[in-house]
């Protein structure tokens, strides 16, 4: 059976960093294209980041610059990173396994909560 | 940018009623569309990908249509597990999730 399991998440201050993990296990893990989501608090699902099987990274351009998406396939496991971190960024945040044809999200992690406050 | 625009933004229904979500997509984004159901606590779920593909294991009561920049998800007889808020999601370039529709019960 497929799995995703975050970890990482927790409280921070404005202007922190954080880095977000997500463990995979059921399919092979190099071959798929993995993203980010986040669900801020009585808000809408919002598309994070996406990282290609080989590294090639994708993000919106509202948050280009702050976040670095990355992967490590020996270790089925890839990374958000989470740089100058605002309110508005806290959320819970899901990591997610593209379909083969990465064209939608099939199996998502149970979500985790980032909380950035003062 | 691809915006999409979702309608209503939430809706009432009876239990039985055929409920349909409509998505806007801006520009066009040929069949490059999917609906998501998302429960509170829980993972969003893929309920349909390609525009009208159900996904295996959802009940047939949900369907997908259209293409290109109008499309719904229609639930033909809305049950109490059907609470929760719908988001379509566009892939034609990058990701972008529409705003949601909440579904309760009248």
């Amino acid at each position: 059976d497929v799995q995703l399991v975050e970890s990482g998440g927790g409280f921070v201050q404005p202007g922190e960093s954080l880095r977000l993990s997500c463990v995979a296990s059921g399919f092979t893990f190099s071959d798929y294209d993995m993203h980010w989501v986040r669900h801020p608090p009585g808000k809408g699902l919002e598309w994070v980041s996406a990282i290609g099987g080989t590294g090639d990274t994708y993000y919106p351009d509202s948050l280009k610059g702050r976040f670095t998406i990355s992967r490590e396939n020996a270790k089925n496991s890839f990374y958000l990173h989470m740089n100058s971190l605002r309110a508005e960024d806290t959320a819970v945040y899901y990591c997610a396994r593209a379909t083969y044809s990465s064209t939608s999200l099939v199996y998502w992690g149970q979500g985790i909560l980032v909380t950035v406050s003062s | 940018d691809i915006q999409l625009t979702q309608s209503p933004s939430s809706l009432s229904a009876s239990i039985g009623d055929r409920v349909t979500i409509t998505c806007q997509a801006s520009p066009d984004i040929s069949n490059f569309l999917n609906w998501y159901q998302h429960k509170p606590g829980k993972a969003p779920k893929l309920l349909v990908s390609d525009a009208s593909n159900l996904e295996t294991g959802v009940p047939s009561r949900f369907s997908g249509s259209g293409s290109g920049t109008d499309f719904n998800l229609t639930i033909s007889s809305l049950q109490p597990e059907d609470i929760a808020t719908y988001y379509c999601q566009q892939s034609e370039s990058l990701f972008t999730f529409g705003p949601g529709t909440k579904v309760d019960i009248k």
